[in-house]
């Protein structure tokens, strides 16, 4: 079946510590996404990629870094940096070929992973 | 930049009414909407998405229309049960730098009991 898997489902980070966040895609999409979810508040944009070898911020990338060395690969690192890790962290995937094409594609997510700091 | 809203924030109606959930967003050259549910604790699962060229789309009960002139979404989700209890999130994609990614939402809660 093809999808987007994300693991692990749950993940516990000690003060100082890195960890990474694992989303795998078989969908042959291009484009990925990493999104932030916290209780009350909509989901937000941590990084985005549209090809391999490229990657942007977005709207929270401070005290996280990721990869894209692989076009089913999409791992994300959540550093020391940021200073209030714990919610609920959502991969997405979508098609692309032309530029216009992304925008009417449809985005699908994986299952989360839920970091909690101890 | 797109602000997407949804209301009510939370929906609790008894086993077999008929039920709207409502999106609006402020930008409305949109391409296109997408609605989403939400189990809790669980990642995002798409329901229905919905071109800029289109009116409505269906998808067994759920029934999901767009209005681009009035920057408006409703989901219409027929004969509500209990498995329909979930988060509803509606989403539309930027058209700016940061192409294809979405814009959320806060979600209805919607509950339906037996």
């Amino acid at each position: 079946d093809g999808g987007i898997t994300q693991s692990p489902k749950y993940l516990f980070r000690k003060e100082g510590q890195n960890v990474t966040l694992s989303c795998e895609q078989n969908l042959n999409h291009d484009a990925m996404y990493w999104y932030r979810q916290d209780p009350g508040q909509g989901l937000r944009l941590i990084y985005y990629s549209q090809i391999v070898n490229d990657f942007q911020k977005g709207d929270i990338a401070e005290g996280y870094s990721v990869s894209r060395e692989k076009k089913e690969s999409f791992p994300l690192t959540v550093t020391s940096a940021q200073k209030n890790p714990t919610a609920f962290y959502l991969c997405a995937s979508r098609r692309s070929g032309q530029v216009n094409s992304l925008l009417n594609t449809e985005a699908f997510f994986g299952q989360g992973t839920r970091l909690t700091v101890v | 930049k797109q602000e997407v809203t949804q209301i009510p924030a939370a929906l609790s109606v008894p086993e077999g009414e008929n039920l709207v959930l409502n999106c609006s967003f402020t930008d409305s050259a949109i391409y296109n909407l997408q609605w989403f549910r939400q189990d809790p604790g669980k990642g995002l699962t798409s329901l229905l998405l919905i071109q800029s060229s289109q009116r409505e789309q269906t998808s067994g009960r759920l029934n999901a229309s767009l209005d681009k002139s009035s920057g408006r979404s409703t989901l219409y989700i027929a004969a509500s049960q209990p498995g329909d209890s979930a988060t509803y999130l509606c989403a539309v994609p930027d058209r700016g730098s940061t192409l294809g990614r979405l814009y959320f939402g806060r979600g209805t809660q919607l509950t339906v009991w037996p």
